[in-house]
């Protein structure tokens, strides 16, 4: 069945180290892909997105790579910062519905 | 500015009891959503509308209600037929493709006293 899913559920860095968040998808149909960050007791936030014809995309601090040969989606943090401890999940579009991942906890040690 | 609303932030249940969740948003988005969030899981859909007056189940509706009378308003009612209701919920909202994801609101803790 389709799923989205990640390598880590928790994921501890140093402050001012990147960070490395890795999806897993199994449909290969899917043409769009978000990031969300998640904070304790709060809503998911849009982060960045990218979409099946682009292998790459950058925003500020962040970065997402898209492997469509592995089915693979990578969400970089550059100099993670204690304000960026959250839960962070992927979420793949097919067809008219979105398929949400599990999410990694990142723990920004000072 | 533009957002989604969700309240009661906190909300507790007694056994037997029906509660209802409100979810407003001023995005003037087409399509609403509700999901369930527990420790551990992915989102999981309860309900969809794509246009007023017009919902659908998602994968786990059982033991939950929706309306949508207003574009603005999409408010989820916990049934007594809800055996597990304690979780987190979340309301969300989007264009009616869902392009460029999804806007969600702040969520509702629902507690089973």
């Amino acid at each position: 069945g389709e799923s989205v899913g990640l390598h880590l559920p928790t994921l501890s860095v140093q402050e001012g180290d990147n960070s490395i968040i890795n999806c897993a998808y199994s449909n290969s149909a899917s043409d769009y892909f978000i990031w969300y960050k998640q904070e304790s007791g709060k809503g998911p936030q849009f982060i960045i997105d990218i979409r099946s014809n682009m292998d790459k995309r950058q925003g500020q601090r962040v970065t997402v790579l898209l492997n469509k040969t592995v089915k693979h989606l990578s969400l970089q943090i550059a100099a993670t910062q204690p304000g960026d401890s959250a839960v962070y999940f992927c979420a793949e579009k097919t067809a008219y519905k979105y398929i949400f991942g599990t999410g990694t906890r990142l723990k920004v040690l000072a | 500015d533009g957002g989604i609303t969700q309240s009661p932030k906190y909300l507790f249940r007694k056994e037997g009891q029906n509660v209802t969740l409100s979810c407003e948003q001023n995005l003037n988005h087409d399509a609403m959503y509700w999901y369930r969030q527990d420790p551990g899981q992915g989102l999981r859909l309860i309900y969809y509308s794509q246009i007023v007056n017009d919902f659908q189940k998602g994968d786990i509706a059982e033991g939950y209600s929706v309306s949508r009378e207003k574009k603005e308003s999409f408010p989820l009612t916990v049934t007594s037929a809800q055996k597990n209701p304690t979780a987190f919920y979340l309301c969300a909202s989007s264009s009616a493709t869902g392009n460029y994801g999804y806007t969600f609101g702040s969520g509702t803790r629902l507690t089973v006293v």
